[in-house]
Formats: C-alpha cells, structure tokens, sequence
C-alpha cells in the first residue's frame, strides 16, 4: 500500500535550537497534516495544510506543503522541553476525505 | 473537559480470549473513527462509524474483527479469539463532520500474552 517515510527517525536537540523534519510520498498528495503524540496519549493535530506551496504557521511551529505536492516539512523554532514527542505526517490523495496515511513518525527529544 | 474517552486504557489479553474496547466521542460528535498503532509505526485507519451505521471498514481484517456504535453507547471495538499480533494501540477519534478534524482519545493498549 501507499507510504508516508518521514525523516529522520528520531532526534536529540539541545535546548533553544531549530527542528526541522519532512514527509515524503510517492503519491502525489492534496491535503497534508501534522500531529504531535505525547507518551501514552494520542495525537493531537498541530497543523493542516490545503494547497501546494502554502505555509501555515502555529506558534514556534511552521509547516510548508511541498511544490511537488509529494512532500511536506514541519520546524520548530527554538525548541523547548515540552516539544519532546512523537511528531506525525498524515497525508491523503483526496481532499475533503476522512482516511489519512501516516507517517512512522519523527522522535524528537530535547536536552535541557 | 468532554474529550474522546477511551476505555479501558489498558488491556490484557490470552490468546484465544475476546478483547472489547470502547470510545465514548466527544460531546455532539456523531462520526467515530477507529486506529490501530503498531510499535514504532504510524496509525493505521481501520474502520469508521456513523451512529448506527458502518461508513467504511476497509482497514479492518476481515476475521475476528467488528466494530460498532449504537444509538446509545460508546463506540465498541471487539476482536475475537485474539493472537499476539493483535497486540497495539488502538485509537479512537470523533469529528463533528466526516470531513472536519478528528480528535483523538488517549488510546487502549492491548496486549496479547
């Protein structure tokens, strides 16, 4: 079936440093989200993109829709503690729709 | 805070018992949607629920598995007969709308000895 591979796997930050991670597809796709799960809870949608090119930010977070349409980036700026967490893309062919393909997720762990 | 409540939040199971999990939606919301999460993998989409009705369970193995939300109730998942590769966590997610954002609950982790 259609797959999500988001990079890199996982990563350790320090403090106050710059995130970046990304989603690729080999479909092309029109509707991207990114969602952010804490340990033992489940996600939490942080950011929905519509249209090729856009950039939406939300905070410290900001998440651009690939040209191609067959990728999508999330950055975090400056990161703190609290942004520790497991960081998915979830994308779909269709617009409009229900069903969502996700990623397997970028850990991310900052060191204080 | 009425967010989608999952119960029970864990779960232990032989193999060959009967594994129930329930999702009471968020308030208003009558569109359920069911996930599976194995470990280290991203959420798979495994059926979705109208009050009474079921929309699409394209994602969900065709044995063993059934899905349910009642007019009244929370939203049930059953898995019969369960085997160790059942063992995940299992989200549930309501939306106002189909189309609308889903919101998730805090999951039900099966596990299959």
């Amino acid at each position: 079936g259609q797959q999500l591979n988001q990079s890199p796997q996982s990563m350790f930050i320090q403090e106050g440093e710059d995130v970046s991670m990304n989603c690729t597809s080999s479909s092309i796709f029109n509707t991207w989200l990114w969602y952010k799960q804490d340990p033992g809870e489940g996600p939490v949608l942080l950011i929905a993109l519509y249209k090729a090119g856009e950039l939406t930010s939300n905070g410290r977070l900001t998440a651009q829709f690939g040209i191609t349409r067959k990728d999508s980036f999330l950055n975090i700026s400056a990161s703190i503690p609290s942004d520790v967490g497991i960081y998915f893309c979830a994308g779909s062919i269709t617009s409009g729709t229900y069903k969502y393909i996700f990623g397997t997720g970028t850990r991310l762990k900052v060191l204080a | 805070n009425a967010g989608v409540m999952q119960n029970p939040r864990h779960l232990v199971r032989r193999r060959g018992q009967e594994a129930r999990l329930r999702c009471s939606p968020m308030k208003g919301h009558s569109h359920v949607y069911w996930y599976r999460q194995l470990p280290e993998e991203g959420l798979k989409f495994m059926v979705y629920l109208q009050k009474e009705n079921i929309i699409d369970e394209s994602g969900m193995p065709k044995e063993r598995f059934s899905a349910e939300f009642p007019k009244e109730g929370p939203s049930i998942l059953r898995i019969q007969q369960v085997v160790r590769g059942d063992s995940a966590a299992y989200f549930c997610a309501s939306s106002l709308e189909p189309y609308n954002e889903q919101f998730f609950g805090p999951g039900t982790r099966l596990t299959v000895l």
